[in-house]
């Protein structure tokens, strides 16, 4: 079994739409978890950034943490063509100076 | 966020030559610098961490006398890929770390494709 499962995708949604996306991992080490955002050809962006169990909400974005479960997620609100990007979740034991291990990205399409 | 720039963004080499990456960190200093591969659809697998003036560590499976990195100062790393092959052909991207950012985040890179003919 893989440390991150993610859903590659693609995934393709109307302009407006609630989008989710989510991971799974095995590794209950894990207390730090991301979300980035990854344009074509790009280097990854942070978006979200979560310790622990819990909730957390940055405008549009919501990330959610079930560590019981090892299970996190990511809710895009009244998504945009803008969104449309590959987005990794990654987790770490210790925080973003150490080592993250990523999932493999999902890859999503908001279509106007 | 802090800025980091990667130069090449895009380099086509022959099978055997080396190439090399240079990441730098433009606004901060980064008390350490990681280097990640990208296969396409894959994830993003650590290849190695380097902080300043120390010799890198290098992730399981990764063959550190074919990926040379030298950490040569706070704001500047350098990934030498030796006797490229077309299997090292992949999307390199560096990201960048300092205690004095909130959750000591990583700030990555545009990447680097290498293409080896």
């Amino acid at each position: 079994q893989k440390e991150v499962e993610q859903d590659p995708g693609p995934l393709s949604v109307p302009e407006g739409a609630i989008v989710s996306l989510n991971c799974t991992y095995s590794n209950s080490a894990f207390q730090y978890f991301m979300w980035y955002r990854q344009y074509s050809r790009k280097g990854p962006e942070l978006l979200m950034y979560t310790y622990s169990s819990g909730n957390k909400e940055d405008g549009r974005f919501t990330a959610q943490v079930d560590k019981s479960s090892k299970y996190i997620s990511l809710f895009i609100r009244d998504s945009q063509p803008s969104d449309s990007a590959t987005y990794l979740c990654a987790m770490s034991n210790q925080g973003g100076s150490e080592k993250l291990v990523f999932g493999k990205g999902t890859k999503l399409t908001v279509n106007p | 966020g802090a800025v980091v720039s990667q130069h090449p963004s895009r380099v086509i080499c022959k099978s055997g030559t080396s190439v090399k990456i240079e990441c730098r960190s433009l606004d901060f200093q980064a008390t350490t610098m990681f280097w990640y591969r990208q296969f396409p659809k894959k994830s993003l697998m650590l290849m190695a961490t380097s902080n300043e003036g120390s010799k890198a560590t290098y992730e399981q499976g990764v063959e550190k006398d074919k990926f040379l990195i030298n950490h040569a100062s706070l704001t500047l790393s350098t990934l030498t890929v030796t006797s490229a092959h077309p299997e090292d052909s992949s999307f390199y991207i560096c990201s960048v770390t300092s205690g004095s950012y909130r959750y000591n985040e990583q700030f990555f890179g545009p990447g680097t494709r290498l293409t080896v003919l």
